[in-house]
């Protein structure tokens, strides 16, 4: 069955950087695209951007442009969200999703998510 | 950029009766690629709904989506009690993909 295990909670200070990561199983890792969801504290979701694990090409949304990378692994099946120059307001859950199929935009299975603090 | 506005914001309603929420694009929806989502606190969200009207796997059938263009619905023709939670639509045909703000279903 698909799984999408997220790294654990995080605490970060502002202007520091957090890395995420989010291991795929049961599933060509390199089949899917896998994009990144965040949700701060009560409020909505807000999409990220997304990494082709096959080529390593990305697609950010533009207020990330700049603070995030996508990269992968995948001699592990593992994608990475790396955002820098935290700010408070970054902080909220971070989710890795993947879609039905190579080109879904939408998602049929999400990780846990990984909660980032950013506190000073 | 699509933007997204969902409404209402709040839903109260009984168990049994009908729940017909509202997503509206401020341009149009490419090949009506919009997804509806149900979040409960602490969890991930879960597709119920794509292309428009398209059910995910496992997703009962008093959920439905309708609409093109800039309007789109999301009803649940009967509430049971697990489906009181916030409700988002998505949509998927231009980058950046874009989320709506939200329904809340709760219980009156």
């Amino acid at each position: 069955q698909v799984q999408l295990v997220q790294s654990g909670a995080e605490v970060k200070k502002p202007g520091a950087s957090v890395k995420v990561s989010c291991k795929a199983s049961g599933y060509t890792f390199t089949g899917y695209y896998m994009h990144w969801v965040r949700q701060a504290p009560g409020q909505g979701l807000e999409w990220m951007g997304r990494i082709n694990p096959n080529s390593g090409g990305t697609n950010y949304a533009q207020k990330f442009q700049g603070r995030v990378t996508m990269t992968r692994d995948t001699s592990i099946s593992t994608a990475y969200m790396e955002l820098s120059r935290l700010r408070s307001d970054d902080t909220a859950v971070y989710y890795c999703a993947r879609g039905e199929d190579f080109w879904s935009g939408y998602y049929n299975y999400w990780g846990q998510g990984t909660l980032v603090t950013v506190s000073s | 950029e699509i933007v997204l506005t969902q409404s209402p914001g709040t839903l109260s309603l009984s168990p049994g009766e009908r729940a017909t929420l509202s997503c509206r694009a401020s341009q149009s929806v490419s090949s009506s690629y919009l997804a509806w989502y149900q979040q409960k606190p602490g969890q991930a969200p879960r597709l119920l709904i794509y292309g428009a009207s398209s059910r995910a796997t496992g997703i009962p059938d008093r959920f439905s989506g309708s609409g093109s263009g800039t309007d789109f619905t999301l009803t649940i023709s009967r509430l049971e009690p697990e489906d009181f939670a916030v409700y988002y639509c998505q949509q998927y045909g231009s980058s950046p993909f874009t989320f709506g703000g939200g329904t809340k279903v709760e219980i009156k």
